[in-house]
Formats: C-alpha cells, sequence, structure tokens
C-alpha cells in the first residue's frame, strides 16, 4: 500500500464545474504540498500545508491532520485547469530533509 | 527572481554510460532536491543537499550521486546506467522547510 493515495486518478468534468481532488496519508507529516504537472513535465507548486485552509484564487485546499486526509478543491472549473494534479507530504525527519513522498497524481481534464 | 533551470532538457544513453544533470537553484535558496519520475507514475525523492552536505536519501543506489556547490546550484551523477534509469529527472530548490520551486526537468532516455 502506499504512503500517499489519491483519488480520483483520472477525472473528467465540464467547464464550470466544482472539482475535489482527495489525497489520504498513512504517515505523520510536518507538511503536505499540492502540486500541478501540465505535459512536458513542469511541476508547479500550488500549496504548502501543515493544517487548516488556504485559498488561492479559485483553489482551496484544506488538511484535516487527525484523519491524515486533504483535499484540492478547484471552484469554476477551466480547459486550462487540465493538468496531473499531485499530492506530496514531507515526512517528520529527525535529519530535517525536505524530500518528498509523491502520491500517483490525478489527471485532470476539463472540457469546454 | 530566477527560477530553477536545468539542463540538458533531453539526453539519451546507453546502457552502462554514466551521465550528468545539472540544476541552478532559485536565488535565495539554500536546499535542492531531485527527484525520479517514470513515465505514468509520480515522482521518487533521490536525495537532498543542504548547504553542499547530501542530508536526506530516498531508496536509490549508491551509483545515485550528487553534488551541491557553493552557488547552490546541484548536480546528480548517475553511474553504469539502466534501461529502467530512463525517466524525467527533477529538481527542485527552496529555502528550507519552505515552498519548493521546481525545474521543468531533464528527460533521460537509457537504450
Amino acid at each position: 500500500k502506499n504512503e500517499v493515495e489519491q483519488s480520483p486518478q483520472n477525472l473528467t468534468a465540464q467547464e464550470g464545474e466544482f472539482i475535489t481532488i482527495n489525497c489520504s496519508y498513512s504517515v505523520g507529516i510536518s507538511a503536505l504540498h499540492w502540486l500541478q504537472q501540465h505535459p512536458g513535465g513542469g511541476i508547479v507548486s500550488l500549496f504548502m500545508l501543515s493544517s487548516g485552509k488556504k485559498k488561492h484564487g479559485r483553489l482551496i485546499a484544506t488538511i484535516n491532520i487527525q484523519e491524515k486526509h486533504s483535499s484540492l478543491h478547484i471552484t469554476a472549473s477551466h480547459p486550462r485547469d487540465s493538468a496531473v494534479y499531485i499530492c506530496a507530504v514531507r515526512r517528520h525527519s529527525g535529519g530535517g530533509a525536505d524530500g518528498l513522498t509523491f502520491g500517483k497524481g490525478t489527471h485532470l481534464i476539463i472540457q469546454p | 527572481e530566477t527560477g530553477v533551470t536545468q539542463s540538458p532538457t533531453h539526453l539519451i544513453k546507453t546502457r552502462g554510460q554514466q551521465v550528468t544533470l545539472r540544476c541552478s537553484s532559485q536565488s535565495g535558496h539554500n536546499t535542492v532536491s531531485w527527484y525520479q519520475q517514470a513515465l505514468g507514475q509520480g515522482p521518487q525523492f533521490i536525495f537532498q543537499y543542504y548547504r553542499e552536505e547530501e542530508n536526506g536519501r530516498g531508496n536509490f543506489p549508491p551509483r545515485f550521486s550528487g553534488l551541491q556547490f557553493p552557488n547552490y546550484s546541484s548536480e546528480l551523477n548517475v553511474n553504469a546506467l539502466e534501461l529502467d534509469d530512463s525517466a524525467l529527472y527533477l529538481c527542485a530548490s527552496s529555502l528550507r522547510g519552505n515552498v519548493l520551486t521546481f525545474g521543468a526537468g531533464s528527460r533521460l532516455t537509457v537504450l
């Protein structure tokens, strides 16, 4: 079983729909990242969370540390939101390494 | 403010060869981490450098090695290349513990 699980793996929706992507993890963490990866490979960091909720434009990320669960929401989705969304966690580490453990990603397609 | 740049963007090697990938960190960042992403998979953590020393490593064999230079740029070296080393190699820099900035990656094909 992977330490970071995302659902769904694939999601196709119509423009304007409200999108939710879920991430569950099984290890103790110091932070959780939501990342966006477009075709060709470039990764953009969307959020880094250690508690609560963050909002940036149409994107909202929440985390529940007790339940080891995080969600990424996209409001008023648009075709340009089509990308792979990846959840990654930074484990509690005595060495302080920032190396992340990644989920496999959610492939989102927004149709016009 | 410059971002993270990686070179080369694409390269092809044969089994048994050695490869060096390079990464220039974002200005002001003192930590660099490297990741391997196989096709259709999420990235896997290779190792991290902080102030020129390796301070974390994932489940990768010793033939994966690295360096960080005084200007915080970094290299990833892979010796004795295997077919399974074919992947996108991503570099990310950060000010330790903060948000990571990723490069566009170096796509390595091993024939």
